[in-house]
């Protein structure tokens, strides 16, 4: 158990819809990772959060945002979801070492299934 | 942009056998290497990592990885594997910017037979 929560664990919702993807980080770690799993594209870093501010952007759609609220959990919304949304979708949290970066805790992840 | 090879998508290896999953990173001032690992149905869990010192480091499972800074590789090595080793695994980079986002390669998945 990495300490890091996902909620749900599995989604299954229509084309057009909109979800909200929920993360727990570990107790405290500021930092939030997103990143989305699918079979053509592998994982991607989508976004990341630090102590409730935005700190880098991936390859993240304009459909999808995302924030970290001050009980620094984090919230990933997915919209106008398109069967090609389908993947796991994966946060991580953080806390920095002294060398700066710190090891990633990855969540057991959401799996999305957009029919 | 930093960038993560895996040029072996799957490796069959029989038990007790040694193996090795090769990873090369595009070159970088100063890069943070990664070795994870993924169960079925599993999330991603750190294998070992190289963010500076000695070039070998190692896991508590018997992995071990070396980074060569000359040929930007990052290879993961054990001398002999487990049935239970049969995963997908996963090399990533992270550079010194303010994120330290991991990028990660495409996977290899490594096939245990008996």
């Amino acid at each position: 158990d990495s300490g890091v929560t996902q909620t749900p664990k599995h989604l299954i919702t229509a084309t057009g819809q909109r979800v909200t993807l929920r993360c727990s980080p570990r107790s405290g770690d500021l930092s939030v990772y997103w990143y989305q799993q699918s079979l053509d594209q592998g994982l991607q870093f989508l976004i990341h959060y630090y102590n409730g501010e935005e700190r880098a952007k991936g390859n993240i759609l304009e459909r999808f945002s995302a924030q970290q609220f001050p009980d620094l959990h984090s919230e990933l919304n997915l919209s106008s979801l398109e069967l090609g949304d389908s993947a796991l979708y994966f946060c991580a949290s953080s806390a920095p070492s002294g060398q700066g970066i710190g090891e990633q805790f990855f969540g057991p992840g959401t799996r999305l299934t957009v029919l | 942009a930093q960038s993560v090879t895996q040029l072996d998508s799957q490796v069959p290896v029989f038990e007790e056998a040694p193996v090795e999953l090769r990873c090369n990173y595009s070159s970088s001032v100063s890069v943070y290497l990664f070795w994870y690992v993924q169960y079925p149905n599993q999330g991603l869990q750190l294998l070992l990592k190289y963010l500076s010192g000695s070039t070998l480091v190692e896991s508590i499972n018997g992995f071990e990885a070396e980074f060569n800074k000359s040929q930007t590789s990052f290879h993961l090595r054990k001398p002999s594997v487990h049935i239970s080793d049969t995963a997908e695994y996963f090399c990533a980079v992270s550079d010194s910017d303010s994120s330290y986002k991991l990028i990660f390669g495409s996977g290899t998945r490594l096939l245990v037979r008996p």
